[in-house]
């Protein structure tokens, strides 16, 4: 059974410029939720997909985008990259549009620098 | 505003001890709260999750309890092994909202 897969596992930018990470939900499941993890901090919540809608969204500004796929996968987009971007962005699956009390399966995350 | 805090860094415990880590929460509407564990590269895993109609769920060595008066949660790891040594983080939600995640407990179990 394939978990969370994220893709890339790395990625070094500059400021200003774009970036787009993917992920791939567990298998059988529907909704996928995006979390940026600061050095220190825990996860905070992006924004989440279901049905390939934004369903929620947490307090991050608009330069941060998303989409899902007809096969439930993701991408996250950032535009106009700053230096306080860098962090793991990590993505978590779960099945019925996160509805009451689903867990959420995390991927390993991606790594993003921003220079 | 952070809604749930673990307000220790770090915690050390001799193998085969008991090992405690706390969570405070300061939003009463949050109804879920669930534990992961994360080892460094690797995404958070889930441990164990309670609702808030429980005051204790347990799984093998891991049991979390909550107190809903006192807006606090805790974790139980009996025995502690040296393979638990991880970051913990405790995450709440209200009705399958947004989680919001603790800033973590890193637990290091001594040999």
């Amino acid at each position: 059974d394939a978990g969370v897969t994220q893709s890339p596992t790395h990625l070094i930018k500059t400021r200003g410029q774009q970036v787009t990470l993917r992920c791939s939900p567990k298998s059988g499941h529907d909704t996928v939720s995006w979390y940026q993890q600061a050095l220190g901090q825990g996860p905070q919540f992006i924004f989440q997909y279901y049905e390939e809608e934004e369903r929620q969204r947490g307090n991050f500004p608009d330069r941060f985008s998303g989409h899902q796929f007809p096969n439930y996968s993701s991408e996250l987009n950032v535009n106009a990259l700053l230096l306080g971007d860098s962090a793991l962005y990590l993505c978590a699956s779960s099945l019925g549009g996160g509805g009451y009390q689903e867990t959420q399966y995390f991927g390993p995350g991606t790594r993003l620098l921003v220079l | 505003d952070q809604q749930v805090k673990q307000n220790s860094p770090s915690l050390s415990v001799q193998e085969g001890r008991i090992s405690i880590l706390n969570c405070d929460y300061t939003n009463s509407m949050f109804d879920y709260f669930l534990w992961y564990k994360k080892y460094p590269a690797e995404g958070p895993t889930f441990l164990i999750s309670i609702s808030s109609i429980k005051d204790k769920n347990e799984d093998g060595r891991f049991t979390v309890f909550l107190n809903k008066s006192a807006k606090h949660l805790s974790l139980h790891i009996v025995p502690s092994q040296p393979g638990d040594s991880a970051v913990y983080f405790c995450a709440a939600s209200e009705a399958g909202n947004q989680f919001y995640f603790g800033t973590g407990t890193s637990l290091t179990v001594i040999p």
